[in-house]
């Protein structure tokens, strides 16, 4: 069975510029998850969806929104690129229901450089 | 205070040797704790959940203090495969997220 998967593997952008960033959970997976890992850290939550959604949001500003499709793939969008949002973009699905987190079963991520 | 504090070592090991990570985590009303691995420039892997019980798989041993808010792995017989960075997880209040620690680097040398 394939794993998550996450569109594309690198990208490099410039500061102001804005990103897409893609994801699609393993099938029957119908909750998605997006993290940030900053090099030396552990990743940071930035989303949760299911069912089409939005269930959690992290410390994250305006900038970073996100999407779920019906068929469960989601999009993150970053606007108004930084230096600082420089890093590695995971995107996690699980089985979860209606309440709890399951196990996380994560993607290879999206490496962004912003110049 | 961040949620999930652990030392991010590096912890250096000869093949054989026993290990153990600890982690302290913040927020009283967790649910849900964890021990992911994540090996260099890769996506964190589960390596096992944690229960106030204690777990064992193989040579992993995972213990939760719910009153002291404090969880451990322990790594025995350790292996060169076992080099990796292992962080720390604990479920949000919400529990709809993951909170991770830094992570804690171990390398096995033979």
């Amino acid at each position: 069975d394939a794993g998550v998967t996450q569109s594309p593997t690198h990208l490099i952008k410039t500061r102001g510029q804005q990103v897409t960033l893609r994801c699609s959970p393993i099938s029957g997976h119908k909750s998605v998850s997006w993290y940030q890992q900053v090099l030396g850290q552990g990743p940071q939550f930035i989303f949760q969806y299911y069912e089409k959604e939005e269930r959690g949001r992290g410390n994250f500003p305006d900038r970073f929104s996100a999407r779920q499709f019906p068929n469960y793939s989601s999009e993150l969008n970053v606007n108004a690129l930084l230096l600082g949002d420089s890093a590695l973009y995971l995107c996690a699905s699980n089985l979860a229901g209606t309440s709890g987190i399951g196990e996380q079963f994560f993607g290879p991520g999206t490496r962004l450089t912003v110049l | 205070r961040k949620e999930v504090e652990q030392d991010p070592g590096p912890f250096n090991v000869p093949e054989g040797a026993t290990v153990a990570f600890n982690c302290t985590y913040s927020n009283s009303a967790s649910q849900s704790f964890f021990w992911y691995r994540q090996d260099c420039r890769k996506e964190p892997k589960l390596l096992m959940s944690v229960y106030s019980s204690g777990n064992e798989d193989g040579r992993f041993t995972a213990q939760l203090n719910r009153a002291s808010q404090y969880i451990s792995l322990l790594i025995r017989d350790s292996k060169l495969s076992d080099s990796a960075t292992y962080l720390c997880v604990v479920s949000s209040n919400s529990g709809y997220a993951l909170n991770f620690g830094k992570g804690t680097s171990l390398l096995v040398t033979p």
